[in-house]
């Protein structure tokens, strides 16, 4: 069946630009979560949706940093004026209801040169 | 500040041997721990999970145990497989919170 799907798999641009992160999560799955995975880290929390609900953004490190869902299922993440710290592995999530396991897609190298 | 420590960041072990990968937490509020295996360009597949109410939980090759007063858990694989090589995520959530805290990883080579 089909997994966590994430687009694009690799992402280099130059400081200062804007980019755009994208996610399907699996189908029926209400909740939705960003992480990202800097050089020999953990996985840091970003921002959770679930349903129809406020979405918790207390993890996004900046206010460069946003994200949206739209229409319960794909959500895309976006970072405006690129830095350079903002290099890493943008990984997304999926659960049944904010329930335990949450299911990884495979991430999204982003790279600021 | 760090929730959940993984203070070996590697561990080689031989075939057909023991793997054991520890975790440490410092919030007491944890009540729920899991364990994820990551492949390069992979994103991390979950492994096995414990709750607070248990001491052990086991699946096929895999173990975990948890013990709550020292704040410690621990992955075992038994035996170990050259397919097992990979980086080994433990992270933990508090009851009725959904977001996970992750430790940094260890990253296990299982030698031929």
């Amino acid at each position: 069946g089909a997994g966590v799907s994430q687009s694009p798999s690799n992402k280099v641009t130059e400081k200062g630009k804007d980019v755009e992160l994208r996610c399907d999560p699996i189908s029926g799955h209400t909740a939705l979560y960003w992480y990202r995975q800097s050089l020999g880290q953990g996985l840091e929390f970003l921002i959770y949706f679930q349903g129809n609900s406020a979405p918790d953004k207390s993890g996004l490190p900046s206010d460069r940093f946003s994200a949206e869902r739209t229409g319960g299922s794909v959500s895309t993440l976006t970072i405006q004026r690129t830095q350079q710290e903002d290099s890493a592995v943008y990984l997304c999530a999926s659960s049944w209801d904010g329930s335990q396991p949450q299911h990884f897609g495979d991430g999204t190298r982003l790279s600021i040169l | 500040d760090q929730q959940v420590k993984q203070n070996s960041p590697s561990l080689s072990v031989q075939e057909g041997r023991i793997s054991i990968l520890n975790c440490d937490y410092t919030n007491s509020m944890f009540d729920y721990f899991l364990w994820y295996k990551k492949y390069p360009a992979e994103g991390p597949t979950f492994l096995i999970s414990i709750s607070s109410i248990k001491d052990k939980n086991e699946d096929g090759r895999f173990t975990v145990f948890l013990n709550k007063s020292a704040k410690h858990l621990s992955l075992h694989i038994v035996p170990s497989q050259p397919g097992d090589s990979a980086v080994y995520f433990c992270a933990a959530s508090a009851h009725g919170d959904y977001k996970l805290s992750f430790g940094a990883g260890t990253t296990v080579t299982v030698r031929a």
